[in-house]
């Protein structure tokens, strides 16, 4: 079914360390996905994206990891910083069905200074 | 960067009452789409849009609710006879096209159903 979810609903990091949010995905057909940030009161923000050809991709401070043998997402995110506290969503793209994204749960990210 | 701008930002309305949540998506992007947050939930999918069309559609849009594209640049999105459960931040979004391009949302409409 259309299902895209996270294990954990929230995470405490301290300033200074590094961030893993988790995601696990159902659809087996799913071939690219996102990680977006949602900051309180504001849109959804893309953060990385990869495709299923790939099972790392490197940003600026994220990293994103796609493990497809058991469906499941990772975002990475270094040197966690006060700004980066946030909900992280994993969301799949289902492009025979207009292109539409399917969004997980979420995590919120909480970072001590 | 460009942005996908919706109005109002707010929006409070009686129960039974007719609302139309304003989007004007990126000038460029030809597929346009609205999902919709109920309060510490997850983003769900509403509806896409493209030329003109309705190209998918979830369970949660019903007869109750319409998009429309009335002119070149303003994307709109009405429910007819708002329900209390209707109560949610409605966000608009608007890519390139249906492949490997990003998806801007809009910062939202806070719809406050009474």
């Amino acid at each position: 079914g259309e299902s895209v979810g996270l294990h954990l609903p929230t995470l405490s990091v301290q300033e200074g360390d590094n961030s893993i949010i988790n995601c696990a995905y159902s659809n087996s057909a799913s071939d690219y996905f996102i990680w977006y940030k949602q900051e309180s009161g504001k849109g959804p923000q893309f953060i990385i994206d990869i495709r299923s050809n790939m099972d790392k991709r490197q940003g600026q401070r994220v990293t994103v990891l796609l493990n497809k043998t058991v469906k499941h997402l990772s975002l990475q995110i270094a040197a966690t910083q006060p700004g980066d506290s946030a909900v992280y969503f994993c969301a799949e793209i289902y492009y025979n069905q207009g292109g539409k994204l399917i969004f997980g749960q979420g995590t919120e990210l909480s970072v001590k200074p | 960067e460009p942005e996908v701008t919706q109005t109002p930002s707010h929006q409070v309305t009686q129960m039974g009452q007719e609302v139309i949540l304003r989007c004007v998506p990126i000038s460029n992007h030809l597929y346009f789409y609205w999902y919709r947050q109920i309060l510490g939930q997850k983003v769900e999918f509403l509806v896409s849009f493209y030329n003109n069309e309705i190209s998918e559609k979830s369970e949660i849009f019903d007869d109750q609710f319409s998009v429309e594209r009335p002119d070149g640049s303003n994307f709109t999105l009405k429910i007819r006879s708002t329900k209390l459960e209707d109560s949610a931040m409605y966000f608009c979004a608007s890519k390139t096209g249906t492949g490997y391009e990003k998806l801007f949302f809009g910062s939202g409409t806070q719809l406050s159903v009474l």
